[in-house]
C-alpha cells in the first residue's frame, strides 16, 4: 500500500497564510482530502477531494495539488484554526483502499 | 439531525473478542459506502475497514485482517465491527464515518477500545 507524508508540526502568526504539504505516490492519481481534528474531538473534513469546502467550512481554508503533492493552504490564519491536520487519499492498490497521513500540528502564534 | 453514534468499546483481554456498533440517522444510510476508522492514544488516523453500501463488497486494513469484519444492517442503519483475537495495538478510539467520493464527510464522536490483561 501507498504512504502519504506530512510535517509533523507548522506554525503561524495570527493572521498570516500557512500551507500544510502532503506527498506520496498516490496523490500522482488520486486527490487528496483534509480534515482537522482538535484535541478530544473527531475529525471533521475540510477539504474534500472534489477541492470543495463543506458547509461551515470558513473559505480561508483553500486546497490544492501539483504532481505528488497535496496542500491545504490557510489564508489568514485565526486561533481556532489551531489543531491536527490530516490529508487522506485513496490507495494506489485499486482496490479502494483509504490512506491517511501522519497528521500536521499547526500551532498559530 | 445527521448523526453516527458508535456504542460498544470497553476494556477487553487480550485474545478476546468485542463488537462495535455505528447507528445512523438524519441520511439515507443504505446509500452510503461506511468506514471505521481508528486512533491509538496520541497518535494519527489509521484506517481500518470500508464496507460498500450494498454490505457485499469489503476491504479492510493489513493490519485487521482475518481479525476483524466489517457488516451493517441497513434495515437498522446500523454499521458493525467484529473484532476477534483482540492485541494491545488494537487500543484506539473507533470511529465510524461516512464514505462519499471526496472523502469521509460525517464521523462519529468515537467509542475507546482499550485491549489490556
Amino acid at each position: 500500500s501507498s504512504e502519504l507524508t506530512q510535517d509533523p508540526a507548522v506554525s503561524v502568526a495570527l493572521g498570516q497564510t500557512v500551507r500544510i504539504t502532503c506527498q506520496g505516490d498516490s496523490l500522482r492519481t488520486y486527490s487528496a482530502s483534509w480534515y482537522q481534528q482538535k484535541p478530544g474531538q473527531a475529525p471533521v473534513l475540510v477539504i474534500s477531494a472534489k477541492n470543495n469546502r463543506p458547509s461551515g467550512i470558513p473559505d480561508r481554508f483553500s486546497g490544492s495539488s501539483s504532481g505528488n503533492t497535496a496542500s491545504l493552504t490557510i489564508t489568514g490564519a485565526q486561533a481556532e484554526d489551531e489543531a491536527d491536520y490530516y490529508c487522506n487519499s485513496r490507495d494506489t492498490s485499486g482496490n479502494r483502499l483509504w490512506v491517511f497521513g501522519g497528521g500536521t500540528k499547526l500551532t498559530v502564534l | 439531525q445527521l448523526q453516527l453514534v458508535e456504542s460498544g468499546g470497553g476494556v477487553v483481554q487480550p485474545g478476546r473478542s468485542l463488537r462495535l456498533s455505528c447507528t445512523a440517522s438524519g441520511f439515507t444510510f443504505s446509500t452510503y459506502g461506511m468506514d471505521w476508522v481508528r486512533q491509538a492514544p496520541g497518535k494519527g488516523l489509521e484506517w481500518v475497514a470500508l464496507i460498500w453500501n450494498d454490505g457485499i463488497n469489503k476491504f479492510y486494513a493489513d493490519s485487521v485482517k482475518g481479525r476483524f469484519t466489517i457488516s451493517r444492517d441497513n434495515s437498522k442503519n446500523t454499521l458493525y465491527l467484529q473484532m476477534n483475537s483482540l492485541r494491545a495495538e488494537d487500543t484506539a478510539v473507533y470511529y465510524c464515518a461516512r464514505d462519499v467520493d471526496g472523502g469521509f464527510d460525517m464521523w462519529g464522536q468515537g467509542t475507546m477500545v482499550t485491549v489490556s490483561s
